[in-house]
């Protein structure tokens, strides 16, 4: 059964470093997504991405977020100066199409900020 | 703006007991889609069920059942004689169809913990 991925599972960076966190979605689905869980914590939406475009971001999203789809396959999450507060585990979703469908997550990429 | 909240935050049950998580949302919208979803010890999110506003009939898939009522914005889950492998966080999530995105805003979640 096709399913979403992530890498790396638990990636570790120093405060201020850049980060790129990797998706691969499920192949034919149009719509990705990224959501942000700090330990203990809700599931947090970050950003939408249809079409080649932002569709949707929330407050957490700031400058220092940025997503892009390279190619046909990857989507990927750069942070670009880390906060300890970016410590969390991030997770990748997509969605078949227009009509609404569930969204379909990867097993997350745990960020630790040092 | 939509809200879920999810007032358990952590239950604990012996095995077989029947247990039921509760879910409250707020949405203007008239047309909108509840989830579940578990996340287990090894933490990844795994989709459990779908529910759209003009559905209201409530839905069982082996001892799992939800039950939405609209009426009192509810979508609550209910496990029937629970497993230790029931132990998870649950979340419950909503989606407005409105939305550009479709994102979902997820509830605080439950831990269920079930004891052999």
């Amino acid at each position: 059964e096709p399913e979403v991925t992530q890498t790396p599972s638990h990636q570790v960076t120093q405060m201020g470093q850049e980060v790129i966190l990797r998706c691969v979605p499920i192949s034919n689905h149009l719509y990705f997504y990224w959501y942000r869980q700090i330990l203990g914590q809700k599931v947090e939406f970050l950003v939408s991405f249809y079409n080649n475009e932002i569709s949707e971001k929330s407050e957490i999203f700031d400058d220092q977020f940025s997503v892009e789809r390279p190619d046909g396959s990857n989507f990927t999450l750069k942070i670009r100066s880390t906060k300890l507060e970016d410590s969390a585990m991030y997770f990748c979703a997509s969605r078949p199409g227009p009509l609404l469908n569930e969204q379909f997550f990867g097993p997350g990429t745990r960020l630790t900020v040092l | 703006a939509q809200k879920v909240t999810q007032a358990q935050t952590e239950i604990s049950v012996v095995e077989k007991e029947d247990v039921t998580l509760d879910c409250v949302y707020e949405t203007r919208d008239t047309t909108y889609y509840l989830f579940w979803y578990k996340q287990p010890p090894s933490g990844e999110l795994v989709f459990l069920i779908r529910r759209n506003s003009f559905d209201e009939q409530n839905e069982i898939s082996g001892r799992y059942s939800w039950n939405f009522q609209k009426s009192t914005s509810s979508f609550n889950f209910t496990i029937t004689a629970s497993q230790v492998v029931d132990s998870a966080v649950y979340f419950c999530a909503l989606s407005e169809a409105q939305g550009a995105g479709n994102m979902l805003t997820f509830g605080g979640g439950t831990r269920l913990m079930v004891k052999p």
